[in-house]
């Protein structure tokens, strides 16, 4: 049971440069999220995901596509990088309301956009 | 979701408990008290979560006041690897509780040998 994995761990881009972050968990969970988090902050939700098929936005979620054809793995995607996104990237994966008390988190992605 | 106030960081010699406070006045009564902690570049790993009652699990306790405006997370024995930062979360369920948690900036424990 790998729990959340994320792909790849790190990426260096140039601006205007497209890239999509793979997000995969075996845990057969509904729901999925992509946050990202800046230096010395809490973590942002981007958009997220209730179900195969459905996607939708979360706090920050311009400059970033989603896509969830199967149900366990969640793409986010960049199509025109720019510095502002650099960032460490986190999904996260949770079982259906009422049991969304604990979000399983993946071990980031760390982007730089140069 | 209520705002939450937490200190920006703390320190907890080993083997002592720490004792991390949470203050969420504004919190309604259908939300719930959520922990979750982030270890230096890993992802958040969750904690415990309460309603209303006090509640323990094999990583901490959670204190709740009657009020419900402030909480402390408790970890029993502290030790070094529980140096991270911790974030206390405040969430109802409306929607289904599909959307995601909103992090502050958490109280960064440091753990003295």
């Amino acid at each position: 049971n790998a729990g959340v994995t994320q792909t790849p761990k790190f990426r260096v881009l140039k601006t205007g440069q497209s890239m999509t972050l793979l997000c995969a968990q075996d845990m057969n969970h509904e729901y999925m999220y992509w946050y990202r988090q800046d230096p010395g902050m809490g973590l942002r939700l981007i958009h997220y995901s209730v179900g195969e098929g459905t996607t939708a936005k979360g706090e920050v979620p311009d400059g970033y596509n989603v896509s969830r054809l199967k149900k366990q793995n969640f793409l986010l995607g960049l199509e025109s990088a720019a510095p502002s996104q650099t960032s460490v990237y986190f999904c996260a994966s949770s079982y259906l309301a009422p049991l969304t008390y604990e979000q399983y988190f993946g071990p980031g992605t760390r982007l730089t956009v140069t | 979701d209520a705002k939450t106030t937490q200190p920006p960081s703390m320190d907890c010699a080993e083997g002592r408990a720490a004792n991390l406070p949470c203050n969420h006045s504004t919190i309604s009564g259908n939300e719930y008290v959520y922990w979750y902690r982030q270890i230096h570049s890993q992802g958040p790993q969750y904690i415990i979560h309460g309603l209303k009652n006090n509640e323990t699990n094999e990583m901490a306790s959670l204190i709740i006041t009657e009020d419900r405006k402030s909480s402390t997370l408790i970890l029993p024995h502290a030790t070094l690897r529980d140096t991270a930062v911790y974030y206390c979360i405040v969430r109802g369920f409306s929607g289904g509780g599909a959307d995601g948690l909103t992090f502050g900036k958490g109280t960064h424990l440091i753990i003295q040998p």
